[in-house]
């Protein structure tokens, strides 16, 4: 499967933890986004990057998100300090060049904070 | 960014055409029309855009208005695997693949 991957799929965690989730891109695309979604919203806009620069971030993402490409390659999509409202699914997507108009995402990684 | 209005949610049988409106009546000349669909635990996956004329794929059909304020999503044949939550989406031209805005999109219950 060549598509979007993201690990894991689920993950419940208490509050105050921290939490990672990884993307892998499909391999060649340049440009990765992550998106949250909460139930019955459509997806809204946290980040994205361009090789492993991070171009853009949305007011929606706080001091406690921070995210990570190293390399242009896999990213990371890390939360500190979790609250109850970061429950939600988080989407990642790739495109190729510049020219392309296509985002594929991922499955997501829907998490729980109890 | 240009906004787009959708109905909440339509409902159609399996095997008849559905038609999924989208009003953008602030779109500028730029704009592209993309619409993606997310099935249940799924995440969204692209199926269409256009600019201004009519466009044709395996997957849906999109007809645009000749004044682009309006377009419409077409399904031929519905199947069951067409039930989904669809997204009108405007995309400025010329800047290559972008972020997407989501609004809530319709959310299309097909019949068996």
């Amino acid at each position: 499967d060549t598509g979007v991957s993201q690990d894991p799929r689920h993950k419940i965690t208490k509050r105050g933890q921290n939490v990672t989730f990884r993307c892998d891109p499909i391999s060649e695309h340049n440009r990765l986004y992550w998106y949250r979604q909460t139930l019955g919203q459509g997806p809204e806009f946290l980040t994205y990057f361009q090789n492993e620069a991070q171009l853009e971030k949305s007011r929606l993402l706080s001091d406690r998100f921070s995210a990570e490409r190293p390399k242009g390659s896999f990213s990371t999509l890390e939360i500190q300090r979790t609250e109850q409202g970061d429950s939600a699914m988080y989407l990642c997507a790739s495109s190729a060049t510049l020219q392309a108009t296509e985002a594929f995402f991922g499955q997501g990684t829907r998490l729980t904070v109890v | 960014d240009a906004k787009t209005t959708q109905p909440n949610s339509m409902e159609s049988n399996e095997e008849e055409p559905v038609h999924l409106p989208c009003n953008h009546s602030t779109i500028s000349g730029t704009d592209y029309i993309h619409w993606y669909r997310q099935l249940p635990s799924q995440g969204p996956e692209y199926v269409i855009h256009g600019l201004t004329s009519n466009v044709n794929n395996r997957m849906a059909s999109l007809a645009i208005a000749e004044d682009r304020k309006s377009s419409t999503l077409i399904l031929h044949r519905a199947t069951l695997r067409d039930a989904a939550v669809y997204y009108c989406i405007l995309i400025r031209g010329g800047q290559g693949a972008q972020k997407l805005v989501f609004g809530q999109g319709t959310r299309l219950t097909i019949n068996p």
